[in-house]
């Protein structure tokens, strides 16, 4: 499987939203609602943020709000804070798992 | 609390050998699939093996054949025992629990990983 195409960065002041788009394939994204989205801080492990495409763990703000459409899912983090400033990957479950290129999120 | 903990990496030459462990506490071990998942310096997640609560491994292709994903319940412990390494299996190893249903999978909780580095 290849890997999921997100774009190479995203950025946005404080306060305003960013969106992470993660393109698969009718065998990935698009065959199932099994997106998930991780955040990781350098040097740091990856921390589930969202699962089922849209559904947050607890503890997880609710600026953060996934979506789909077609064989493209997406992140949204609304009111951006400094401290969401990370990278980003989208994984969907097909069998496996497959991950997402990575998005790197700037904090301006 | 859900805890993992990766050990075991190092430096290992071209073609040498290295088994990875990772220490689960916090939760039921023996009911939960298991996974390793690395990460190239500067690269992206890549998805190594996995496990099932009855032990049937899985891997992709780039590392089957090489690479043997094990568990031991009784000690609340995954393996992954890495043969004939190649400069390309540079990464930080991490293990992750899977929680999987009817309606739903996803890596929920991950380790802080271990690093290998295959060099001369």
């Amino acid at each position: 499987q290849s890997a999921l195409t997100q774009p190479r960065s995203v950025s946005g002041s404080p306060g305003q939203s960013v969106t992470i788009s993660c393109t698969g394939t009718s065998s990935d994204v698009g065959g199932y609602n099994y997106v998930s989205w991780y955040q990781q801080h350098p040097g740091k492990a990856p921390k589930l943020m969202i699962y089922d495409v849209s559904k947050r763990p607890s503890g997880v703000p609710d600026r953060f709000s996934g979506s789909k459409s077609g064989n493209t899912a997406s992140l949204t983090i609304s009111g951006l804070q400094a401290e969401d400033e990370a990278d980003y990957y989208c994984c969907s479950y097909a069998g496996s798992y497959v991950f997402g290129t990575g998005t790197k999120v700037t904090v301006l | 609390e859900v805890q993992l903990v990766e050990s075991g990496g190092g430096l290992v030459q071209p073609g040498g050998s290295l088994r990875l462990s990772c220490a689960a506490s916090g939760f039921t071990f023996s009911s939960y699939d298991m996974h390793w998942v690395r990460q190239a310096t500067g690269k992206g997640l890549e998805w190594v093996s996995a496990i099932g609560t009855a032990g049937d491994p899985y891997y992709p292709g780039s590392v089957k054949g090489r690479f043997t994903i094990s568990r031991e319940n009784a000690k609340n412990s995954l393996y992954l025992q890495m043969n004939s390494l190649r400069a390309g299996d540079t990464a930080v190893y991490y293990c992750a629990r899977e929680y999987c249903s009817s309606t739903s999978c996803y890596l929920d909780y991950w380790g802080q990983g271990t690093l290998v580095t295959v060099s001369s």
